[in-house]
C-alpha cells in the first residue's frame, strides 16, 4: 500500500516570496508521484507529474517538483508566488492502486 | 461537455435518507473514480469502473456505499440511510487510462457535490 505525508497542513507566505510545499512518500513498489492544485470553488487540476526520467519535473504555472527516492520526498517549489497562487496543494502517489492523496496544504499568499 | 459534470452541486439530507450522486464523464474516458473529501483531509479512494464493472471497491466504507456505471459512461453514487458522518465533498473523476497497469494518464475532476446530512 501506498501513502502520502504533506508535512504543513498551512503555508503563508508574501506575494513574490519563493515556497516549497513538502511531501513524502511511502511505497513497496515503484510509484507516480503528482502534485494537484484546488483553487477556491473548482475542482482539482493537474500541476505536475512525475512519471520516470528527470528528476525534476515543470509543471504550469511555474511550479516545479523535484523527486528524491532516497528520501522518498517530491517536493515542489515555486521561486516567486503570486497571489492568484493560493489554493490548497495535493500530493497524490499512484504504485497498483487508484491515486492516494495526502491531506494537502493550504497556501496563502500575501500581498 | 468538456469537463466531468456533477450533480447536484450541494444537498442537504436529514438523517436516514436515501441519496443519488450523480457523475458525468469526459466523453470517451472509460476509467471513472468516486473520491470523498472530508473537512480538512484529501480525497479520500471510494471506487473505480472500468468501462461498466467496478475494478476496485474497496474504499467503500460500508455497505450503505453503491455505486453503478450501466451503460459505461454516467455514473451514480447511492447511499443508504444516510448518517451525519457522510458528510462530505463527493468527487468524481475520469481518465483514458488503465491504472491498475500503473497507467500514466490524468486523472480530470469534477467541481464535486457537497453533501450535508442534518
Amino acid at each position: 500500500a501506498q501513502s502520502v505525508t504533506q508535512l504543513d497542513s498551512q503555508v503563508p507566505v508574501f506575494e513574490e516570496a519563493p515556497v516549497e510545499l513538502r511531501c513524502n512518500y511511502s511505497s513497496s513498489v515503484s510509484v507516480y508521484l503528482f502534485w494537484y492544485v484546488q483553487y477556491p470553488n473548482q475542482g482539482l487540476q493537474l500541476l505536475l507529474k512525475y512519471l520516470s526520467g528527470s528528476t525534476l519535473v515543470k509543471g504550469i504555472n511555474g511550479f516545479e517538483a523535484e523527486f528524491n527516492k532516497s528520501q522518498t520526498s517530491f517536493h515542489l517549489r515555486k521561486p516567486s508566488v503570486h497571489i492568484s497562487d493560493t489554493a490548497e496543494y495535493f500530493c497524490a502517489v499512484q504504485g497498483y492502486t487508484p491515486l492516494v492523496f495526502g491531506k494537502g496544504t493550504r497556501l496563502s499568499v500575501i500581498a | 461537455g468538456a469537463g466531468v459534470s456533477q450533480t447536484p452541486s450541494n444537498k442537504v439530507t436529514e438523517k436516514g435518507k436515501y441519496v443519488e450522486l450523480r457523475c458525468d464523464p469526459i466523453s470517451g474516458h472509460t476509467a471513472l473514480y468516486w473520491y470523498r473529501q472530508s473537512l480538512g483531509q484529501g480525497p479520500e479512494f471510494l471506487i473505480y469502473f472500468q468501462g461498466t464493472g467496478a475494478a476496485d471497491d474497496s474504499g467503500l466504507p460500508n455497505d450503505r456505499f453503491f455505486a453503478v456505471r450501466p451503460e459505461g459512461s454516467v455514473s451514480t453514487l447511492k447511499i443508504q440511510r444516510t448518517e451525519r458522518g457522510d458528510s462530505a465533498v463527493y468527487l468524481c473523476a475520469s481518465s483514458s487510462d488503465r491504472p491498475l497497469t500503473k497507467n500514466t494518464g490524468e486523472l480530470f475532476f469534477g467541481e464535486g457535490s457537497r453533501l450535508t446530512v442534518l
